[in-house]
């Protein structure tokens, strides 16, 4: 079982410029989530989806889009990256969503906006 | 809305000494509560979680947290540090009024001296 994994790892964007930032899990689970954590804020939630075919927005969805491709997959994009985006982005997942569910995270991308 | 606040950014031990890690809740209804630990360079993982039965909740590597209704505390501890639990640790909340996402504390790094 590999968990939780994030591609790419590390990425380097000029301010404009697009990108993807790829997760999948192998845990069956129903729910995942975008995080950003930047220093002194804990972690935020960019966006949610309970389950496949469904997306709800965060605390900070603003600047970021999301596509849950299948069970498995929950991509997050950032159309026109901005350096207010610079930070670590989080994936994670959950068996259902629920209040009590334990979340399961990857291991990061940082992204750097210049 | 609810808010999780951490005592102290940094905190700093002796090897051998206890850990005393502090976390607060303003919600007036009992959330459910959860420490993550995230050791340098990686995602986060589950620490230990109270879901409403005993107050006193144990996790892994020796950790354990007390609910305290009365103080809105979940303070973490252990009795002996380790170098080896150097990391950043958070506590978080879910509630039915964050439609039970997790509301997360800014992080707590614990520092062990040898």
């Amino acid at each position: 079982n590999a968990g939780v994994t994030q591609t790419p790892k590390f990425q380097v964007l000029k301010t404009g410029q697009s990108m993807t930032l790829q997760c999948a899990q192998d845990m069956n689970h129903n729910s995942m989530y975008w995080y950003r954590q930047d220093p002194g804020m804990g972690l935020r939630l960019i966006y949610y989806s309970a389950s496949e075919g469904t997306t709800d927005k965060g605390e900070v969805p603003n600047g970021y889009n999301v596509s849950r491709l299948n069970k498995r997959e929950f991509s997050l994009r950032l159309e026109s990256a901005a350096p207010s985006q610079t930070s670590v982005y989080f994936c994670a997942s959950s068996e259902y969503g629920g209040y009590t569910d334990t979340q399961y995270f990857g291991p990061g991308t940082r992204l750097t906006v210049l | 809305a609810q808010s999780v606040t951490q005592l102290g950014s940094h905190v700093s031990v002796s090897e051998g000494a206890l850990v005393l890690l502090r976390c607060n809740y303003s919600s007036s209804v009992p959330p459910y509560l959860f420490w993550y630990v995230q050791y340098p360079n990686q995602g986060l993982q589950l620490l230990l979680k109270y879901t409403s039965a005993a107050t006193l909740v144990k996790g892994i590597n020796g950790f354990e947290a007390e609910f305290k209704k009365s103080e809105t505390s979940f303070h973490l501890t252990k009795p002996s540090a380790h170098m080896s639990d150097a990391a950043e640790y958070f506590c978080a909340v879910s509630e039915r009024d964050s439609n039970y996402q997790l509301i997360w504390g800014a992080g707590t790094k614990l520092i062990i001296k040898p």
